[in-house]
């Protein structure tokens, strides 16, 4: 069975200083995805990331960065210079290699404060 | 290009009485799967369709169902709700292509009195 872990409930920052959310997966497959999804206040999920268990490169896009290392079963994601608007859940999730069935992690409470 | 759409966006119902949820995809996609969202058991996948036919089910009782047309929107329907079906619905489409990316609509917050 997948399993999700995001082990950091809430966090909460000071804007401009660096966050980091954690993320740990269980899988027995050889080839699946991950993702990062922000959810707002608002509800709807945001999709902020997908990357395949066969590309370990890490990714950065403006102000986050991803860390995906299949070693430790890891998907890190870090916002550089925290923002306000960055206050949402974010979501960690799995993917196997046919479907769309995602299985999440419970979710970071991210708070940054100005 | 136009998101994902959930409607209705909320509705209240009382337990017994049953509730249907629409959802347009991204146009061109071909997979609509919906995820219940509740704050004790967190994002549950309910199931996902694919050109009209149920291609994967969650773990979840029978009152919950789904179908889809053949323009690819989709709808869930529940039956004899009850209390502990108060939840965000959220509704993604993917491409259909297996390693697609998911969108997300912004859900559709049902709330059982």
């Amino acid at each position: 069975a997948q399993k999700v872990t995001q082990a950091q409930t809430e966090i909460s920052v000071v804007e401009k200083e660096d966050v980091t959310l954690d993320c740990v997966y269980e899988t027995r497959d050889t080839t699946y995805y991950l993702f990062w999804y922000k959810q707002p206040p608002s509800g709807e999920l945001v999709f902020l990331i997908r990357r395949n268990s066969f590309d370990e490169q890490n990714e950065i896009s403006g102000r986050y960065s991803w860390n995906f290392q299949k070693s430790t079963s890891s998907f890190n994601f870090t916002i550089t210079a925290s923002q306000v608007v960055d206050s949402a859940v974010y979501f960690c999730a799995l993917k196997e290699t046919s479907g769309s069935r995602l299985t999440f992690g419970e979710g970071t409470q991210l708070t940054v404060n100005p | 290009k136009a998101g994902v759409t959930q409607t209705p966006r909320y509705l209240i119902k009382t337990r017994g009485q049953q509730v249907t949820l629409s959802c347009s995809p991204i146009s061109g996609h071909r997979s609509v799967s919906w995820y219940q969202q509740t704050p004790g058991q967190g994002l549950q996948f309910l199931f996902e369709y694919f050109s009209e036919t149920q291609r994967n089910k969650g773990n979840f009782p029978g009152r919950f169902s789904g179908r889809q047309f053949s323009n690819s929107r989709s709808e869930m329907n529940v039956s004899t709700l009850e209390l502990g079906d108060s939840a965000l619905y959220l509704c993604a489409s993917m491409t259909g292509a297996n390693t697609g990316e998911l969108f997300f609509g912004e859900g559709s917050r049902l709330t059982v009195l």
